[in-house]
Formats: C-alpha cells, sequence, structure tokens
C-alpha cells in the first residue's frame, strides 16, 4: 500500500461546478500536510498549507482529519484555468529530513 | 527574486553514458531535495542535503545515482551507466527549513530535468 493514496482521475467537471478530491494517507504520524498543484509539463507549486482547522484561500477549501488519516480539498466555482494535476503531499515525522511524500496526483479537467 | 533553476532542461542519452544534472536553490535556502517524476506519477523523494550535508539518500535507487552539493548552494546529481528505467523527470527544490526547526518550511521546485534514456 503506498504511503499517500489519491483518486488518479481525470474528474472532468463543468466550468461553474464544485468538486472535492480526497487523499489518505497511512502514516499515522504525519507532521504536515499541503496540496500542490502540477500543470502538464511543469513543476508543482504550492496551492495550499493543510490545516487541522481548515483553511480556506478563495475558492479553495482544505481539510485535515488526523483521526481517519485523509485530507480534502473543494474547489468551487471551478475555472478553465483550474485544469492540472493536484497532488497531495504529506511529510512524515522523521528525525532527519522533511522531505515530501507525493500522492500520484489527482487530474482535474474544467470542461466549457 | 530568482526561483530554483536547473540545468539541462532535456537531456537524451545512450543506455551506459553517464549524465549530471543541475540545480541551482534560491539563494540563502538551507534545505536542497532531489525528486525524481516518472510519467503519470507524483514525485519520489531521492535525497536531502542540509547546507553541504547529506543527511538523507534513502530514496536513491541504486549506488549508480550520486549527489552532492560541495558549497552548501549549488547541486549536482549525477546517474552513472544510464538504464532506461532511469527516464524521468528529475525535479530540484529547496526551502529555507532545516533541522530542529518547528515545521517544514514549504519547498520551491525548479521546472525539472527531463532525461529519456535510449
Amino acid at each position: 500500500r503506498k504511503e499517500v493514496e489519491q483518486d488518479p482521475g481525470p474528474f472532468n467537471v463543468p466550468e461553474g461546478a464544485t468538486v472535492a478530491f480526497n487523499c489518505t494517507y497511512s502514516n499515522s504520524a504525519s507532521q504536515s500536510f499541503f496540496w500542490y498543484r502540477q500543470d502538464c509539463r511543469k513543476e508543482p507549486k504550492l496551492l495550499m498549507s493543510v490545516y487541522s482547522s481548515g483553511n480556506e484561500d478563495g475558492r479553495f477549501t482544505a481539510q485535515l482529519n488526523r483521526a481517519s488519516q485523509y485530507i480534502s480539498l473543494l474547489i468551487r466555482d471551478s475555472k478553465l484555468s483550474d485544469s492540472a494535476t493536484y497532488l497531495c503531499v504529506v511529510t512524515p515525522r522523521t528525525s532527519g529530513t522533511y522531505k515530501y511524500i507525493f500522492g500520484t496526483g489527482t487530474r482535474l479537467k474544467v470542461l466549457a | 527574486g530568482a526561483g530554483v533553476s536547473q540545468s539541462p532542461r532535456y537531456k537524451v542519452a545512450k543506455r551506459g553514458q553517464d549524465v549530471a544534472l543541475r540545480c541551482d536553490p534560491i539563494s540563502g535556502h538551507v534545505s536542497l531535495f532531489w525528486y525524481q517524476q516518472a510519467l503519470g506519477q507524483g514525485p519520489e523523494f531521492l535525497t536531502y542535503f542540509q547546507n553541504e550535508a547529506q543527511l538523507d539518500k534513502s530514496g536513491l535507487p541504486s549506488d549508480r545515482f550520486f549527489a552532492e552539493r560541495p558549497e552548501g548552494s549549488v547541486s549536482t546529481l549525477k546517474i552513472q551507466r544510464t538504464q532506461k528505467e532511469d527516464s524521468a523527470v528529475y525535479l530540484c527544490a529547496s526551502s529555507s527549513s532545516q533541522l530542529g526547526g518547528s515545521v517544514p518550511e514549504t519547498q520551491y521546485f525548479g521546472p525539472g530535468t527531463r532525461l529519456l534514456v535510449l
């Protein structure tokens, strides 16, 4: 079982729709959580950090459920420009490094 | 300011050739990471430097992979005797966080080097 699991999609949604992605992680001692966005043939870029209390940035809302070991990303009022792959990232609590553990990514395509 | 840069952006190698991939992190960033991203997959951790010290190389897939950061800034990932399965995008990331900090800081990624081994 992979440490971080995501549904690879693709999710095809019409403009204006609300879409949600979930991600589960296996290491209960994981320390920090992020969502990154990756456009085709580009590098990952930070979308938002994820906090236990939940956090919102415009149309994007991220939630963390430590008890069930999953994080979620909600996108409201989808735009064509939201089409990308969304990568779930977890940092394990280790003594050696703050390396990122990535999920496979969820592909989103917003349709006109 | 300048972000993370990597060179070359594209590299085609014949099987058995050695390659060297360069990463210039954001100025002043203590931590530097290398990741490997296969097609359709998320990036996978290779190795981590704090300044010039390589503190974690647990992700390097074989002893053909070697990384260094001799002066604590620029890093080079070297792959010896390349194999077809080494074909991937190699991403470098840097951050200002270091061991002993309270939480991990954001990692900033370079554009990657796309390696194709024929």
